[in-house]
């Protein structure tokens, strides 16, 4: 079956280290996302990613890095300089976009990180 | 910038109940709506899609049409069932990139 799997599905970190989370994605798609989900909030963009090699800063990127080696791969680094970092974390992909026709996003199950 | 404001919640509804969950855009152009659909502690699944207007997306009962001259995308199903309690989503793509922009959600909860 085609997917998106992300591990851990729970993660704990003490604060002051940085944490990787990762996402594969078996879909071959060609664009990756990763969002921020808060209680009571709808998702908030971290990065994005329309081909390998390359990424774009979403709304709320500070504290955050990722990387995109492999079109398959996404993993994001929640770093020390994350001032809030307990939430949700969701990772997405989609076909490359056509003009003229946005492409639907297929989500990932999540991770919970929590900072202890 | 583009927004979202769908209804806050939480709705709660008894089974085979009418379900509306309003949902309306700001957007430059053209852009595509959805529905998503989060269960607990999952992650979010497409429910349902427009891509222009006038266009009905469906799905599981569910159903919304794009109304670009009322800027609005409402969520409605004929009988709700229990199985259906969630965090429902609407968002929209549009622009010159590929972000998503969400509402806040809204929880549906079905009692028996």
């Amino acid at each position: 079956d085609g997917g998106i799997t992300q591990s851990p599905k729970y993660l704990f970190r003490k604060e002051g280290q940085n944490v990787t989370l990762s996402c594969e994605q078996n879909l071959n798609h060609d664009a990756m996302y990763w969002y921020r989900q808060d209680p009571g909030q709808g998702l908030r963009l971290i990065y994005y990613s329309q081909i390998v090699n390359d990424f774009q800063k979403g709304d709320i990127a500070e504290g955050y890095s990722v990387s995109r080696e492999k079109k398959e791969s996404f993993p994001l680094t929640v770093t020390s300089a994350q001032k809030n970092p307990t939430a949700f974390y969701l990772c997405a992909s989609s076909k490359k976009r056509l003009a003229g026709s946005p492409d639907t996003q297929y989500f990932g199950p999540g991770t919970r990180l929590t900072v202890l | 910038g583009d927004s979202v404001t769908q209804m806050e919640g939480p709705v709660t509804l008894s089974e085979e109940a009418f379900l509306t969950i309003n949902c309306t855009y700001t957007a430059t152009g053209y852009p595509s709506l959805f529905w998503y659909v989060q269960y607990p502690g999952e992650g979010l699944q497409l429910l349902l899609k427009a891509t222009k207007a006038d266009d009905k997306g469906s799905n599981k009962g569910f159903e919304a049409t794009y109304r670009k001259e009322t800027t609005s995308f409402h969520l409605e199903k004929g009988s709700v069932q229990v199985s259906d309690s969630a965090v429902y989503f609407c968002a929209l793509a549009g622009g010159s990139n590929y972000k998503l922009t969400f509402g806040k959600g809204t929880l549906l909860t079905v009692n028996p």
